[in-house]
């Protein structure tokens, strides 16, 4: 079965500063893999996706992600973190016809 | 992009009561719907996928009897919760993959969420 591991639970940053968010999966070949950002009490808001094709994904919001096959990664960056940014990340796995999350990374921005 | 709505977005009830959520699509026909329950500052665990015309797909665990799913047209399923007790509090999030039949449900699209208390 698949599965994905987000190492951080919190992360804090500068507004302005830049964004990383780490996401590792584990699945026997390459899955669709997504992220979402959920605000409080609101339901999830797709970031961007991975299919095929080039490694290097652009989302919205300024966000892009990297898919490394031989790190079985999927970091979330953003060169400018702004202050709306504070919110729940989840990274995704598409596999099987299910979705697997990881736990989440709370990302807090400091003014 | 396709939209999915949920309803109610909030409610509260008694413990013993029966709550009915709704989820639809809103610009697309689903065939397939799936249940999450996001407990607070947890991820989002898959409940049970819904199928139109046929029975739901229980994940292992979830009790078939405490969340009755009625997927009762291409463009709704409900999810019931019943006799609901405090634990049942929760936030519940259903979802729908952007083709009817045939493509992967690999890719969904989420409706808003329901915050459940059970007082």
């Amino acid at each position: 079965a698949q599965s994905v591991t987000q190492p951080d639970i919190h992360i804090t940053v500068s507004e302005g500063a830049s964004l990383e968010l780490r996401c590792n999966y584990s699945y026997g070949a390459t899955p669709y893999l997504f992220w979402y950002v959920q605000s409080p009490g609101q339901g999830l808001q797709l970031l961007l996706k991975y299919f095929s094709g080039d490694t290097l994904v652009q989302g919205i919001k300024g966000f892009e992600a990297e898919f490394k096959r031989s790190q079985s990664s999927f970091n979330l960056r953003k060169p400018s973190v702004h202050w709306s940014d504070a919110a729940e990340y989840f990274c995704a796995v598409g596999a099987r016809n299910k979705l697997t999350f990881g736990t989440g990374t709370q990302l807090k921005v400091e003014l | 992009g396709a939209v999915v709505s949920q309803h109610p977005s909030r409610v509260i009830c008694k413990s013993g009561t029966s709550v009915k959520i709704e989820c639809r699509s809103l610009d697309f026909q689903a065939t397939t719907m799936f249940w999450y329950r996001q407990f607070p500052k947890k991820s989002l665990m898959l409940m049970a996928t819904s199928n139109e015309g046929s029975k739901a797909t229980y994940e292992q665990g979830v009790e078939k009897d405490k969340f009755l799913i009625n997927h009762a047209s291409l463009t709704l399923s409900t999810l019931t919760v019943t006799s609901a007790h405090p634990e049942d509090s929760s936030f519940y999030i259903c979802s729908a993959p952007p083709r009817v039949g045939g493509g992967t449900y690999n890719e969904q699209f989420f409706g808003p969420g329901t915050r459940l208390t059970v007082l």
